[in-house]
């Protein structure tokens, strides 16, 4: 059975910093892995996908790496901004049996 | 346009009730799916279904079915309501093709409250 674990739970930081968020997760048996974006009473917001044959993906500021071996992967956030303020989300899985989400990392961009 | 739309988007109702959800998208998927996240906002997978498979996590209780009147449909019913039952439910779809390159695209969500 898939767990994903993130790391740090919650975060706050100044505005202009660099910052990574870790997830982990037990079953290297995945088709990708997801990073999304929660904000307050609202619904997920896919950031970046990378495919279980890739090691990242960019969008903009933002950075994702897969190490499928180690089960781990790594959100990096470049020049913060308040705009950053959300929970992000990592999930595991794909395919019919869904995604296996991590219980987020609550992040907060000081001004 | 919204491209997973979930209603209501608010559900306050008695324990014992029975109720529905509806979901709905634009997107031409085949693969739709139910989450919920509860009061820790864990998110879980409840449900995926296409038009050949339904796939059902082993942890939910048989009074939540899921319903697909067409490709573009994916309606939640839930009997016999329970306190328990108070989460966030979610909606997803996801294209066909390409497993690996499938983002799943969510809905706003339906908040529900059982008394």
């Amino acid at each position: 059975k898939q767990e994903v674990t993130q790391i740090p739970a919650a975060l706050s930081v100044p505005e202009g910093e660099n910052l990574v968020l870790n997830c982990s997760f037990t079953d290297s048996a995945i088709y990708n892995l997801q990073w999304f974006r929660q904000d307050p009473g609202k619904g997920l917001t896919s950031l970046l996908l990378i495919q279980s044959s890739q090691r990242e993906q960019t969008s903009g500021r933002l950075n994702a790496s897969l190490d499928k071996s180690s089960g781990r992967s790594t959100l990096y956030i470049a020049a913060s901004q308040p705009g950053d303020s959300a929970t992000y989300l990592c999930a595991a899985g794909g395919g019919a049996d869904g995604l296996t989400f991590g219980k987020g990392t609550h992040l907060i961009i000081q001004p | 346009d919204t491209a997973v739309s979930q209603t209501p988007k608010y559900l306050v109702t008695q324990m014992g009730n029975d109720k529905s959800i509806k979901c709905e998208q634009n997107l031409g998927h085949d693969t739709m799916y139910w989450y919920k996240q509860d009061s820790k906002k864990f998110l879980k997978i409840m449900f995926s279904y296409n038009n050949k498979e339904l796939i059902i996590n082993e942890t939910v209780p048989n009074r939540f079915s899921p319903k697909s009147p067409d490709k573009a449909h994916l309606n939640l019913h839930i009997n016999s309501l329970e306190l328990g039952d108070s989460a966030v439910y979610f909606c997803a779809s996801s294209p066909t093709g390409v497993v690996a390159k499938n983002i799943q695209y969510f809905g706003a969500g339906t908040r529900l409250s059982v008394l």
